[in-house]
């Protein structure tokens, strides 16, 4: 099966502009995350939807931030405007959510190749 | 949150050698991966394993949830194994720990 896909894989700005990300999921992933990778560090969550609804979202800087799943399918992440401190990866991760847990498990993550963002 | 730690931060091997990776987790869990980050920044799944043991080539995992920890075994490491290891679980978040980069000398 295809994996997820993320476009651009890299992208450079200058600071006080816009950027945006796009993110297509495994298919008939329920789940989809964004992540922020900074050099360094392990991913942190930005926000999960579950179909098209947001489940978590306490760690987006909603001040710039913002990320919108419709016909919980594909996603889109837009900062506006960037700043130095977000240069990193941002990933985008699926997962099918399960009833049963056997094989696998609910939450099983699956992540894209990722979009380096340097600002400038 | 939970937090998640794991050791040692950095690893260099010989190849051949084996070793044992750790995660350490603050609270009780319901999820734990493992996934190994290559060169090129793609994050891969090694195991899902919330508790238990499994097994998958030269890779092997045991995960005691009751201790909270969860570790990551690599025999006969190669040079295609470097990269920076990582664990994740959720509680009520999903948190990733710091990492562990290994590095594995021919």
């Amino acid at each position: 099966e295809a994996g997820v896909a993320q476009s651009p894989r890299y992208k450079i700005i200058e600071k006080r502009q816009s950027v945006a990300f796009w993110c297509n999921p495994i298919s008939g992933h329920a789940t989809l995350y964004w992540y922020q990778q900074i050099l360094g560090q392990g991913p942190k969550l930005l926000i999960q939807f579950q179909n098209n609804g947001v489940v978590d979202d306490s760690q987006l800087p909603k001040d710039r931030f913002s990320a919108e799943r419709l016909k919980g399918v594909d996603s889109t992440l837009k900062i506006q405007p960037a700043k130095l401190e977000d240069s990193a990866v941002y990933l985008c991760a699926s997962s099918f959510r399960r009833v049963s847990r056997l094989a696998g498990g609910p939450y099983e993550q699956y992540f894209g190749p990722g979009t380096r963002l340097t600002v400038t | 949150g939970i937090q998640v730690e794991q050791s040692p931060p950095d690893l260099i091997l010989q190849e051949g050698a084996n070793s044992t990776l750790r995660c350490n987790f603050s609270d009780s869990v319901n999820n734990l991966q493992w996934f190994h980050q290559n060169p090129w920044g793609q994050l891969i799944n090694l195991f899902y394993i919330p508790s238990g043991t499994k097994q998958n080539g030269r890779l092997s995992a045991t995960t005691v949830a009751t201790e909270r920890y969860s570790l990551l075994y690599i025999s006969s490491s190669q040079t295609t194994d470097s990269g920076v290891y990582f664990c994740a679980s959720r509680g009520n978040d999903m948190r990733f720990g710091a990492g562990t980069r290994l590095t594995v000398k021919p």
